[in-house]
C-alpha cells in the first residue's frame, strides 16, 4: 500500500531565511503528488500539485517543489519566508491507476514555525 | 471560487446519541465528495468516498454502520455519527472534487466532535 513519509514534523526558521519541507512516498509506480497547507482551525487549502509534464511544480504563495521520481520524493521550498507562512503542511499522494483516484494518503505533517 | 462549507464548526454531545455534520460545495457541483478524520496532531485519515446518489465506499476499518453517509445532491453530503462514544471524538473534514476537474479535491474547514 502507497505509504507518504514526511520526515520533519517541526522546522523553525527565521523570517525571510529560505525553507524546504521534506516528503518521500513508497511505491515506485506512477503517483500524483499534492502539497495542502493547514492554517489553524481551518481546512486544507492546495498549494500545489503535480500531475504530470515538468518535474519542478510552482504553487501559491511562493511555494514550489520539486518531483523525483529516482528518489521518490516530491520535497517543498520557499526562497524566502513570512511570518505568515506558520501552519501545518501535509504532503499527499493519489494512485492515478486506482478505481478510486481522488482518494489521497497523506504524510503525518510538518509543522512550519517561523520566527521574526 | 471553489469553497466547501461544513456544519456545524463544533458540537459537543452526550455519549450514545447521534450527530449529523453537513458538508456543502457552495459554488460549484460535486459528483465525489470524502470524509477525512484528523485526530490532534496527526494526519488526515480518509474514512469514505461518497459519490452522489450511489452507497458510499468506506476504508477498511471503518465502520459504515456506526459512521452513515448520505450523498443526496451534487452540493451535498452529510456523516452522521450514530450512538457516538468519547473515542469518537475528532476533527471531522470533509472535501469536494468537482465534477468537472478531476484530481483536485477542495476542503472544508471541519467540524470538531466532543462527546462526554
Amino acid at each position: 500500500a502507497q505509504s507518504v513519509t514526511q520526515l520533519d514534523s517541526q522546522v523553525p526558521v527565521f523570517e525571510e531565511a529560505p525553507v524546504e519541507l521534506r516528503c518521500n512516498y513508497s511505491s515506485s509506480v506512477s503517483v500524483y503528488l499534492f502539497w495542502y497547507v493547514q492554517y489553524p482551525n481551518q481546512g486544507l487549502q492546495l498549494l500545489l500539485k503535480y500531475l504530470s509534464g515538468s518535474t519542478l511544480v510552482k504553487g501559491i504563495n511562493g511555494f514550489e517543489a520539486e518531483f523525483n521520481k529516482s528518489q521518490t520524493s516530491f520535497h517543498l521550498r520557499k526562497p524566502s519566508v513570512h511570518i505568515s507562512d506558520t501552519a501545518e503542511y501535509f504532503c499527499a499522494v493519489s494512485d492515478p491507476g486506482s478505481s478510486n483516484t481522488g482518494k489521497l494518503i497523506f504524510g503525518q505533517g510538518t509543522t512550519l514555525q517561523v520566527k521574526p | 471560487g471553489a469553497v466547501v462549507s461544513q456544519h456545524p464548526s463544533w458540537v459537543i454531545c452526550k455519549s450514545g446519541t447521534s450527530v449529523k455534520i453537513e458538508c456543502r460545495s457552495l459554488d460549484f457541483q460535486a459528483t465525489t465528495m470524502f470524509w477525512y478524520r484528523q485526530f490532534p496532531k496527526q494526519s488526515l485519515m480518509l474514512m469514505a468516498t461518497s459519490n452522489e446518489g450511489s452507497k458510499a465506499t468506506y476504508e477498511q476499518g471503518v465502520e459504515k454502520d456506526k459512521f452513515l453517509i448520505n450523498h443526496a445532491s451534487l452540493t451535498l453530503s452529510t456523516l452522521t455519527v450514530t450512538s457516538a462514544h468519547p473515542e469518537d471524538s475528532s476533527f471531522y473534514i470533509c472535501s469536494a472534487e468537482p465534477r468537472d476537474k478531476s484530481y483536485e479535491q477542495y476542503f472544508g474547514p471541519g467540524t470538531r466532535l466532543t462527546v462526554t
